[in-house]
């Protein structure tokens, strides 16, 4: 079975600061990764996503999160964040192996909330 | 190309009723699953539907059920609702892989 841990429920920041909102993942068999955005009243939008490759993975609206095997983590950063951004951040895993299916498994969130 | 769509948006039921929430897919993705997104368990999977087959059911009572028409159109239901089913559903839909793309999803009530 896996899990997911967003420690931080929410991260306060200053419009153009950079930010970095955790993850860290618990699983017996390989994943998949990925990280969604909800605005309020809104379904879920994915901002990027590890499936192989390249640890290191660019997503949309300047959002990237690298790849960290050993320390089982899929940290989100943004050099500098727009009010904009603020949001609920969600991180999420799904098992990659053959005949897996789609199920996500789901962080409990990061509200990041910036201010001005 | 049109996104996941949800009907209806939102639905406000009382105890005991039954609830059916229909998902229209991404035209050509075959996979459509559920979530329940609630303040206290977070986002839940539900169940995923694969060409009109249960491929994977989530850990929620056999209130909640679901199916997939040929067209790959899902639709779920929940019978005799509880307060505790007040939640958003979403449901979300994909090709083949395993990136999914969400609905708005439907806000359910239950009073």
């Amino acid at each position: 079975a896996q899990s997911v841990t967003q420690l931080d429920s929410q991260v306060p920041v200053f419009e153009e600061a950079p930010v970095e909102l955790r993850c860290n993942y618990s699983s017996s068999v390989s994943v998949y990764l990925f990280w969604y955005v909800q605005y309020p009243n809104q379904g879920l939008q994915l901002l990027l996503k590890y499936l192989s490759g390249s640890t290191l993975v660019k997503g949309i609206n300047g959002f990237e999160a690298e790849f960290n095997k050993s320390q089982t983590s899929f940290h989100l950063r943004k050099p500098s964040v727009h009010i904009s951004d603020t949001a609920e951040y969600f991180c999420a895993v799904s098992e990659s192996s053959s005949g897996a299916t789609n199920k996500l498994i789901f962080g409990t969130g990061t509200l990041l909330a910036v201010q001005p | 190309k049109a996104g996941v769509t949800q009907t209806p948006r939102y639905l406000i039921k009382t105890r005991g009723q039954q609830v059916t929430l229909s998902c229209s897919p991404i035209s050509g993705h075959r996979s459509v699953s559920w979530y329940q997104q609630t303040p206290g368990q977070g986002l839940q999977f539900l169940f995923e539907y694969f060409s009109e087959t249960q491929r994977n059911k989530g850990n929620f009572p056999g209130r909640f059920s679901g199916r997939q028409f040929s067209n790959s159109r899902s639709e779920m239901n929940v019978s005799t609702l509880e307060l505790g089913d007040s939640a958003l559903y979403l449901c979300a839909s994909s090709l083949e892989g395993p990136e999914q793309f969400f609905g708005p999803g439907t806000r359910l009530t239950v009073l």
